[in-house]
């Protein structure tokens, strides 16, 4: 079956540093994926997605590259700021699997002043 | 700008009680999903519905029930509530016919059953 494994988190940085969160995954058919945002008290939201390989997914300065030959979609980010401070899921929607989405246990990243 | 709308937000329950958690899109998705949220395992799929009068079993479907009388609402139902259900949940729904729709989430209903 399909999943996703991420980087196990939670991940400190100091303001201003980079980020990389590791994101992998297995899929029987040709998934889209996605990198989710979660602030805390509130439900997912999308943060961006890539749906085929090569592509690259960006929005607020993070970015993603679809990888089929690695089978990776790690998330990137120049330099974070404190309000970046959430929980960022991975996930992958296959079509071979009836459009369900898949996800990772999710990464608790906390930027410090 | 309603987009996904759960409720109640909290709720504590007895062991054996029963009740329903509400969800309401207004977007005219077809696609409509019930996850669980728990420390270190991330979401799980519960129940997910692709039109109305359509339903099935997700990851984790156990203990927990589903209709889709209309397009816009998906209660999910805890029959006989059980403290392994104590969790985060969340309601998501999307566009169907494209791969690539993200999914839309609630804020989640946070449910302790003692």
């Amino acid at each position: 079956g399909d999943s996703v494994t991420q980087m196990e988190g939670p991940v400190t940085l100091s303001e201003e540093a980079f980020l990389t969160i590791n994101c992998t995954y297995t899929a029987t058919g040709y998934p889209s994926l996605f990198w989710y945002v979660q602030y805390p008290g509130e439900g997912l939201q999308l943060l961006l997605k890539a749906t085929k390989a090569d592509d690259k997914g960006s929005n607020k300065g993070f970015e993603a590259t679809y990888r089929k030959e690695t089978t990776s979609f790690h998330l990137e980010k120049g330099s974070v700021q404190v309000s970046d401070s959430a929980v960022y899921f991975c996930a992958l929607s296959d079509p071979t699997n009836a459009g369900k989405s898949t996800f990772g246990d999710g990464t608790t990243l906390t930027v410090k002043p | 700008n309603a987009g996904v709308t759960q409720t109640p937000k909290f709720q504590v329950l007895k062991t054996g009680q029963s009740m329903t958690l509400q969800c309401a899109q207004d977007m005219n998705h077809e696609y409509m999903s019930w996850y669980r949220q728990d420390p270190g395992m991330g979401l799980r799929l519960i129940h997910y519905s692709v039109g109305a009068g359509i339903t099935d079993q997700g990851e984790v479907p156990n203990g927990y029930n589903v209709s889709r009388s209309t397009t816009e609402d998906f209660p999910l139902r805890l029959l006989s509530a059980a403290p392994s259900q104590t969790s985060v949940y969340f309601c998501a729904s999307k566009t169907v016919g494209t791969e690539n729709s993200p999914l839309h989430f609630g804020n989640g209903t946070r449910l302790t059953v003692t």
